[in-house]
C-alpha cells in the first residue's frame, strides 16, 4: 500500500534562510510525487510534481525538490524564505496507474521577520 | 478562468439532516474528486469520478453519495448527517488522472 509521511508537523524558519520540508513514501511501483501548498483558509495549489523524468524538480515560487529513490524521499527545499511563503504544505503520492492520491498529514511552515 | 467553484463557503447542518454540497468546474476536465480535510490527518479522498456518468468509492465513502451527470458538475450528497463529518470538503479536478489537481476553495461543514 502506498503511503507518504511529513517528517515535521512544523518547521520555523527566518526571512531569507533555507528552507526544507522533508517527505519519504513508500509504493510498491513507480510513483508520482507532488506537493501543494495551502494558504490560510484557502484551496491547495499545486507547487511541484515529478512523474519519473529528471530527480530533480523546479515549481513555482522558487521551490524545488529531489527525488531519491534509494532514500524514498522527496523533500522540498526554497533556498531564501519570504514572508509569503508561511503556509501549510502537502506531499503527496500517487501509484502508478491508481487514482487514489495519498496526502501527508502537512507541515507548518512559520517565516519570522 | 473561474476553475473549480464550490458552495456554500460555509455550513451548518443538524445530525440527520441531509444536504448537497456544489462543485462545478469549467475546465473541461475529465477527473473529479472530493476530499475532506481534518486537523493534522491530510486529505482523504471520499469519491471520484473519471468521466460523466461514472463514479468510484475513495477511501473514506461511508455516508457519502456522488453523482455526475456531467462533465462539470460533481455534486456530494450527505445523508443523515452525522458529527463525525464535521470537515473542510474540498472538490478537484484533472485533465488526466496522472495531472496535478485544481482545487476548490473549500466548505467548511460543522454538524450539530
Amino acid at each position: 500500500a502506498q503511503s507518504v509521511t511529513q517528517l515535521d508537523s512544523h518547521v520555523s524558519v527566518s526571512e531569507g534562510t533555507p528552507v526544507l520540508l522533508r517527505c519519504n513514501y513508500s509504493s510498491s511501483y513507480s510513483p508520482s510525487l507532488f506537493w501543494y501548498v495551502q494558504h490560510p483558509n484557502k484551496g491547495l495549489q499545486l507547487l511541484l510534481k515529478y512523474t519519473s523524468a529528471a530527480t530533480l524538480v523546479k515549481g513555482i515560487n522558487g521551490f524545488e525538490a529531489e527525488f531519491k529513490k534509494s532514500e524514498t524521499s522527496f523533500h522540498l527545499t526554497k533556498p531564501s524564505a519570504h514572508m509569503s511563503d508561511a503556509a501549510e504544505y502537502f506531499c503527496v503520492v500517487r501509484p502508478y496507474n491508481n487514482n487514489d492520491m495519498r496526502f501527508g498529514a502537512g507541515t507548518r511552515l512559520t517565516v519570522k521577520p | 478562468n473561474a476553475g473549480v467553484t464550490q458552495t456554500p463557503k460555509f455550513h451548518i447542518l443538524k445530525i440527520g439532516q441531509s444536504m448537497t454540497l456544489q462543485c462545478t468546474q469549467d475546465m473541461n476536465h475529465n477527473y473529479m474528486y472530493w476530499y475532506r480535510q481534518d486537523p493534522g490527518m491530510g486529505l482523504k479522498l471520499i469519491y471520484y469520478s473519471v468521466g460523466a456518468g461514472i463514479t468510484d468509492k475513495g477511501e473514506v465513502p461511508n455516508g457519502y453519495n456522488v453523482s455526475r451527470s456531467t462533465t462539470e458538475d460533481f455534486p456530494l450528497r450527505l445523508e443523515l448527517a452525522a458529527p463525525s463529518q464535521t470537515s473542510v470538503y474540498f472538490c478537484a479536478s484533472s485533465r488526466l488522472s496522472g495531472d496535478g489537481y485544481t482545487f476548490g476553495s473549500g466548505t467548511r461543514l460543522t454538524v450539530v
